[in-house]
């Protein structure tokens, strides 16, 4: 069975600092990973997904890599600001199966202090 | 496109009572998740659909809870003599349902439910 560990739970850190956000994973027999983010009350937003061939992908300031062997991921975001605050979510299809079903850590809480 | 949207967006309830969320998904997506959240934990899935056929249900689901989707395109999920532990966002996501490594689902707002 398919567990996703976050860690930490949360975080504050002043603007302007780069900052790393774990993700860890116990079947590395995945086909993909997916980092989320979560505002307050609201929907997900689908930030990066990592294909399984893949070790890391870029968007703008995020950076997120992948190790399957390890079973990890990481999140990196650069330069932070008060707008990156919000709920992170690391999630994965559930393992063996391709019918996209995902498994959800429980986030990381990311509080910028401006 | 406007993208996967949800109804309401709140619901308040008292304990007891049935009520009916809608989930509109991306207009050419075949497949239709149904997710729950509670405070302070990541989603937990309930249920999906591949077009009009439900494949799979959660144990989360009791008997209380049934899933629709009867042409294929928007969904249904009902919660019958609602209890507070069903207080929870109900959240739908979407997806082209081709397959494959690079396909991510699109998730809604989110229904808020809270059970008085």
């Amino acid at each position: 069975k398919q567990e996703v560990t976050q860690i930490p739970a949360a975080l504050s850190v002043p603007e302007g600092e780069n900052l790393v956000l774990n993700c860890s994973f116990t079947d590395s027999a995945i086909y993909n990973l997916q980092w989320f983010r979560q505002d307050p009350g609201k929907g997900l937003t689908s930030l990066l997904l990592i294909q399984s061939s893949q070790r890391e992908q870029t968007s703008g300031r995020l950076n997120a890599s992948l190790d399957k062997s390890s079973g990890r991921s990481t999140l990196y975001i650069a330069a932070s600001q008060p707008g990156d605050s919000a709920t992170y979510l690391c999630a994965v299809p559930r393992n063996r199966h391709r019918d996209d079903k995902i498994i959800f850590g429980k986030g990381t809480r990311l509080h910028i202090l401006p | 496109d406007t993208g996967v949207s949800q109804d309401p967006r709140h619901k308040i309830t008292k304990r007891g009572q049935n009520v009916t969320f809608r989930c509109d998904p991306i207009s050419e997506h075949n497949r239709l998740y149904w997710y729950r959240q509670t405070l302070g934990q990541g989603p937990e899935f309930l249920t999906y659909f591949q077009n009009e056929a439900q494949l799979e249900k959660s144990r989360l689901l009791s008997d209380r809870f049934s899933a629709e989707r009867p042409k294929g395109s928007f969904s249904t999920l009902e919660i019958q003599r609602t209890e507070q532990g069903d207080s929870a966002m109900y959240l739908c996501a979407s997806s082209l349902g081709a397959g494959g490594p690079q396909e991510t689902q699109y998730f809604g707002p989110g229904t808020r439910l809270l059970v008085l």
